[in-house]
């Protein structure tokens, strides 16, 4: 049973760039939440998806956005990047949105973002 | 304040117990978590409780939740060098079921 997986692992940008991070969740999940974790901290939440529409978001700027495809899989993209971004970025994936049991979130291994 | 709070380091010998406390502002009636990061990976889930526990205990690992102090506690017993990590409570509230994190707590065993 795959885990929750992500592309790339690493990823080297210039300011001003754009660049679009992916997911597939774990099997069997069908909701998906973005994670920014800067160095030194704990993961910030950016936004989740659940039948391709954004349900839930942090406080992030619109530069930040994503996509939820009919297969589950997600798609987060940033533009205009900044030097502020240079981060780990983390996929979970969850049975559901709602609050239960199947709301527990796994975690992928993350894509490493430098913007130079 | 952070609405979760971790202290940044803990250092135990092999073999001792270490505890990772963690304290919040406010959860939702839901779970709260504890995960692990080792360098250079994601987040592994490692354990969770619900709100309406006072302890869950799973092999090595033990939760303790004051919900009056508002306190989440993480036991490992006969902690290996392998439990070397950053370990993150995770906390969702405000109504939300989307978690908190903490800033982690790094967790140095000494042979």
């Amino acid at each position: 049973d795959a885990g929750v997986t992500q592309s790339p692992t690493h990823l080297i940008k210039t300011r001003g760039q754009q660049v679009t991070l992916r997911c597939s969740p774990k099997s069997g999940h069908d909701t998906v939440s973005w994670y920014q974790q800067a160095l030194g901290q704990g993961p910030q939440f950016i936004f989740q998806y659940y039948e391709e529409e954004e349900r839930q978001r942090g406080n992030f700027p619109d530069r930040f956005s994503g996509h939820q495809f009919p297969n589950y899989s997600s798609e987060l993209n940033v533009n205009a990047l900044l030097l502020g971004d240079s981060a780990l970025y983390l996929c979970a994936s969850s049975l559901t949105w709602t609050g239960s049991a199947k709301n527990i979130q796994y975690f992928g291994a993350g894509t490493r973002l430098s913007v130079l | 304040g952070e609405d979760v709070e971790q202290s940044l380091f803990l250092s135990v010998r092999e073999g001792d117990s270490s505890v990772i406390n963690c304290t919040y502002t406010d959860s939702s009636s839901t779970y709260l978590y504890w995960y692990k990061q080792e360098p250079g990976a994601g987040l592994q889930l490692l354990t969770y409780i619900f709100s309406n526990m006072d302890m869950k205990q799973d092999q090595r690992l033990t939760v303790l939740l004051n919900k009056k102090d508002k306190h989440l506690s993480l036991r490992i017993a006969d902690t290996q060098t392998g439990d070397s990590a950053i370990y993150f409570c995770a906390v969702p509230s405000g109504g939300s079921y989307i978690p908190t994190f903490g800033r982690g707590t790094s967790l140095i065993v000494h042979p």
